[in-house]
């Protein structure tokens, strides 16, 4: 069965950085693409960004991209997202993928909330 | 980047046909794809590549379309499926969600 089950999140004043952990388990994770979407309470998904196999290769969405940063170990079946100076706007539940184009398995989501 | 397009709401009985539409602003040839998200849940997939069924997902669910515009239909509609309907394209960078479609049964 695979799980992807997310943790590092929780309540962080604005200004300060946040590292999410996603383990991965029940698939052979070095075989595929994966990735964060977020979403912020009552409203839409936005795509954060996705990482390739080996890490050769980290897309973001252009908007996105100086805030945060994606990274794996595949020795310990884990991905990561790394966010820095957040704000209000950054307020959301962050989801782990498995992505192939489209997203076929999602974690249960973190709840991030950022306010002083 | 491609902005998909759905229709906030729609509300049906059970029993009934139901088409959930997104609409691209710019080709997104079969790139696309449609998630179930219930209340307090993750987003489930059901449809990938326009109209292919993922594995599990009853044969009720079904997808169309191609370059900017796609449905996707739910017949008959069950009770169950109370929920918001996401499309995102995977065709354009970035990938891109619309905004969703909450269903909601009579």
């Amino acid at each position: 069965e695979v799980k992807l089950v997310e943790s590092g999140g929780g309540l962080v004043q604005p200004g300060r950085s946040l590292k999410l952990s996603c383990a991965a388990s029940g698939f052979s994770f070095n075989d595929y693409w994966m990735g964060w979407v977020r979403q912020a309470p009552g409203k839409g998904l936005e795509w954060i960004g996705e990482i390739n196999q080996d890490s050769s290769t980290i897309n973001y969405t252009p908007s996105l991209k100086d805030k945060f940063t994606i990274s794996r170990d595949n020795a310990q079946n884990t991905l990561y997202l790394q966010m820095s100076k957040l704000g209000s706007e950054d307020t959301a539940i962050y989801y782990c993928a498995r992505v192939r184009a489209h997203i076929d398995y999602w974690g249960q989501g973190v709840m991030v909330t950022v306010s002083s | 980047d491609t902005v998909l397009t759905q229709s906030p709401a729609l509300a049906v009985s059970p029993g009934e046909r139901v088409t959930i539409s997104c609409r691209a602003s710019e080709s997104v040839s079969t790139g696309m794809h449609w998630y179930q998200q219930k209340p307090g849940q993750q987003p489930k997939l059901l449809i990938y590549g326009a109209s292919n069924l993922e594995s599990g997902v009853p044969a009720r669910f079904s997808g169309s379309g191609s370059g900017t515009d796609f449905t996707l239909t739910i017949d008959p509609v069950e009770a169950d499926d109370t929920a918001t309907y996401f499309c995102q394209q995977s065709w354009n960078d970035p990938p891109t969600f619309g905004g969703g479609t909450k269903l909601e049964l009579k």
